[in-house]
């Protein structure tokens, strides 16, 4: 069965820094990988998302990811963090186009100014 | 942009009673799917729907559960009897089976059910 590993429960990084979520997954082939941001209380927004192709995505916010076969990992990056992105942000994997989604425990971002 | 539609945004209700929440997918979607939520955990997937048929359920979709497309807009998850822990917001989502976006689900807004 496919796996979603988030390994970091919760970041914390200053404003204007770097960031960098980590998602590790387990299944033999590719599957479909996305990044969702949620805010307390609200609704799951998509970042990003992969199926095939360039390994480089770019999602809305000014965030990114990397797909890397090898690491069965998709990362997700951002170069210099805003304060109204702190978040709880979920990395998600599928089989195929009609398949369930399988969520990461999730890593809480805070920001501090 | 076409989005997908839940109702109601928060219901309350007792211990041992009904609830039917709803969801209106994006028109021209043909999969359908309900996710639910625990405060504070992990986005968990409950059933997938296809073809007015479910086509795959997890362990947390027994029997007090159901899913159905009454028409050909709305698509329901009934809870028989609630239990206090079925508490947790409960996502619908919809995706389309052709096109560069077929592989994408599109989330609702959530339903929180809180169970008194």
């Amino acid at each position: 069965a496919q796996s979603v590993t988030q390994p970091d429960i919760h970041i914390t990084v200053s404003e204007g820094a770097s960031l960098e979520l980590r998602c590790n997954y387990s299944y033999g082939a590719t599957p479909y990988l996305f990044w969702y941001v949620q805010s307390p209380g609200q609704g799951l927004q998509l970042l990003l998302k992969y199926f095939s192709g360039d390994t480089l995505v770019q999602g809305i916010k000014g965030f990114e990811a990397e797909f890397k076969r090898s690491q069965s990992s998709f990362n997700l990056r951002k170069p210099s963090v805003h304060w109204s992105d702190a978040a709880e942000y979920f990395c998600a994997v599928a089989l195929n186009n009609a398949g369930k989604s399988t969520f990461g425990d999730g890593t809480t971002l805070t920001v501090k100014p | 942009e076409p989005e997908v539609t839940q109702t109601p945004s928060h219901q309350v209700t007792q211990m041992g009673q009904e609830v039917i929440l709803r969801c209106v997918p994006i028109s021209n979607h043909l999969y359908f799917y309900w996710y639910r939520q625990i405060l504070g955990q992990k986005v968990e997937f409950l059933v997938s729907f296809y073809n007015n048929e479910i086509s795959e359920k997890s362990e947390i979709f027994d029997d007090q559960f159901s899913v159905e497309r009454p028409d050909g807009s709305n698509f329901t998850l009934k809870i028989r009897s609630t239990k206090l822990e079925d508490s947790a917001m409960y996502f619908c989502a919809s995706s389309g089976d052709r096109g560069p976006s077929s592989y994408e689900q599109y989330f609702g807004p959530g339903t929180r059910l809180t169970v008194t």
